[in-house]
């Protein structure tokens, strides 16, 4: 059982918009700075978004982040079929002292 | 380019131990903050421990309490993980990642994982 929950999976077609949330509590997204990223079959995970809603160099503005209390939103708009890949959001657990994932959502471009 | 390339994974019996190392370049390792990350088959991400730039502020997941050891060589650009008691649930791909230097706590840098297998 995550500390963080996602949606085991969301879908949507191509060229649509999707959202994937994460839901936390006080002590971890309620208190601290957001994370998401992306690992596609097979790969090493990702940085997508850091800090709630900033984009690292090289990540396109299709994907987007936002925080409100303790849940956060991962958004990415003009899907294609290459974003096809398992979401993970992350932050610092305050309580805990130590970093907490969600479960990862499994996104489908149909 | 920021490089983190892990080694020192592979098979080991229920009990054993295994170091896993973590070369990095392409940065000033000694200012990072450095984490394990795990990801059993087929299952999501799970954070293992942290460690600050200088080795005096480390964190453990409580499934690796008591079990699990890291450690860097700033003189060596190299992050470890020594690996105890070893149980079947640890069985999974063993990130390096890289702490971003922003506000948050996010991991920016991942290495392409080595693989452990607790099996009898």
């Amino acid at each position: 059982q995550s500390v963080l929950t996602q949606p085991p999976s969301v879908s949507a077609a191509p060229g649509q918009k999707v959202t994937i949330s994460c839901s936390g509590s006080s002590s971890n997204i309620g208190n601290n700075y957001v994370s998401w990223y992306q690992q596609l079959p097979g790969t090493v995970p990702k940085l997508l978004i850091y800090d709630n809603n900033k984009r690292p160099s090289g990540i396109p503005d299709r994907f987007s982040g936002s925080k409100s209390g303790t849940s956060a939103t991962l958004g990415i708009t003009a899907l294609q079929t290459g974003d096809e890949a398992d979401y993970y959001c992350g932050t610092w657990d305050s309580s805990l002292s130590a970093g907490v994932f969600g479960g990862g959502t499994k996104l489908t471009v149909l | 380019e920021v490089q983190l390339v892990e080694s020192g994974g592979g098979s080991v019996q229920p009990g054993g131990s295994l170091r896993l190392s973590c070369a990095a370049s392409g940065f000033m390792f000694s200012s990072y903050e450095m984490n394990w990350v795990r990801q059993a088959p087929g299952k999501g991400l799970e954070w293992v421990s942290y460690v600050s730039s200088s080795g005096s502020t480390i964190f453990y997941a409580a499934s690796v309490e008591g079990r699990f050891s890291i450690s860097r060589d700033n003189s060596k650009n190299s992050l470890y993980l020594q690996m105890n008691n070893l149980r079947a649930e640890d069985t999974a791909v063993y990130y390096c990642g890289r702490r971003g230097d922003s506000s948050g706590y996010y991991v920016d840098y991942w290495g392409q994982g080595t693989l452990v297998t607790v099996s009898s």
